[in-house]
C-alpha cells in the first residue's frame, strides 16, 4: 500500500514565524501535492512538482513556498506565518509526472496560527 | 475554470439503508475520482473511474463522461461509512478541481 507520511498532526505557531511542513511517500511516485482545505472553501491546490526540484503554482500559491531536494519529500513552507494560514495541510501524491492520476493523501496537518 | 458540483450536500442514513451520491462536471474531464474523508481528516482515494462502473464491495461508482456526471452509490450503509465524499476531476497537466463534497451521517 501507498504511504504517505506528513510529519505533524497538529501545529501551533505565532504571527511571523516560519513553518514547515514535511510530507514523505515510499511509492517511487513523480507527482507531490499540497493542498489546503477550509470550511466552505473545500481543497484548493498551493503547488506541485512532478520532479525533484520541480515545483508548478497551484490555485493559491501567495504566502507560500516549496522544495523537493529528493524524489520522496516534498516540504510546504511559510516564511512569515499568518493568522488566515490557520487551515488543514493535505500532502498528496501519484504515479506519474504527465497526469494526475490516482491520488494517495497523507493523514493531514492542522495549522493554528496565533 | 471546471465547475464541480456535488448533490446533496448533507445526508443522514439509517444504518442498512442505501444510497447515491452525484456528481456533476461543466466541461470534459481526463479523469474523475471519488475519495472518501473520515472524521479524523484522512481522504481515502475510493475510486479512480474516467468512465464505466466500478465496484468494490458495498460501494460501486458509475461515471457518464459524455453526460458530464458521476454517481456513487453506498449499499447497506454502516456508521464507519460516515463522513465527507469528494467527487474530484482533472482538467489540465496536474490539475485536480474538487467539489465542496457531500456530507454523510450514518445513524445506528
Amino acid at each position: 500500500d501507498v504511504k504517505v507520511t506528513q510529519s505533524s498532526r497538529y501545529l501551533v505557531k505565532r504571527t511571523g514565524e516560519k513553518v514547515f511542513l514535511e510530507c514523505v511517500q515510499d511509492m517511487d511516485h513523480e507527482n507531490m501535492f499540497w493542498y489546503r482545505q477550509d470550511p466552505g472553501l473545500g481543497l484548493r491546490l498551493i503547488y506541485f512538482s512532478y520532479d525533484v526540484k520541480m515545483k508548478e503554482k497551484g490555485d493559491i500559491p501567495e504566502g507560500y513556498s516549496v522544495s523537493r531536494e529528493k524524489k520522496e519529500r516534498f516540504s510546504l513552507i511559510l516564511e512569515s506565518a499568518s493568522t488566515n494560514q490557520t487551515s488543514m495541510y493535505l500532502c498528496a501524491s501519484s504515479l506519474s509526472q504527465y497526469y494526475t492520476g490516482e491520488l494517495f493523501f497523507g493523514e493531514g496537518s492542522r495549522l493554528t496560527v496565533l | 475554470g471546471i465547475q464541480v458540483e456535488q448533490s446533496p450536500p448533507d445526508l443522514i442514513l439509517q444504518e442498512g439503508a442505501n444510497s447515491t451520491l452525484r456528481c456533476n462536471f461543466s466541461d470534459s474531464v481526463n479523469n474523475l475520482q471519488w475519495f472518501h474523508q473520515n472524521p479524523w481528516g484522512q481522504l481515502i482515494n475510493l475510486f479512480y473511474i474516467p468512465s464505466g462502473t466500478k465496484q468494490n464491495g458495498r460501494l460501486s461508482a458509475t461515471t457518464v463522461a459524455t453526460e458530464r456526471y458521476s454517481l456513487l452509490y453506498i449499499s447497506s450503509s454502516q456508521t464507519t461509512d460516515s463522513g465527507v465524499y469528494f467527487c474530484a476531476v482533472e482538467h489540465g497537466n496536474n490539475r485536480l478541481a474538487f467539489g465542496k463534497g457531500n456530507q454523510v451521517v450514518v445513524i445506528p
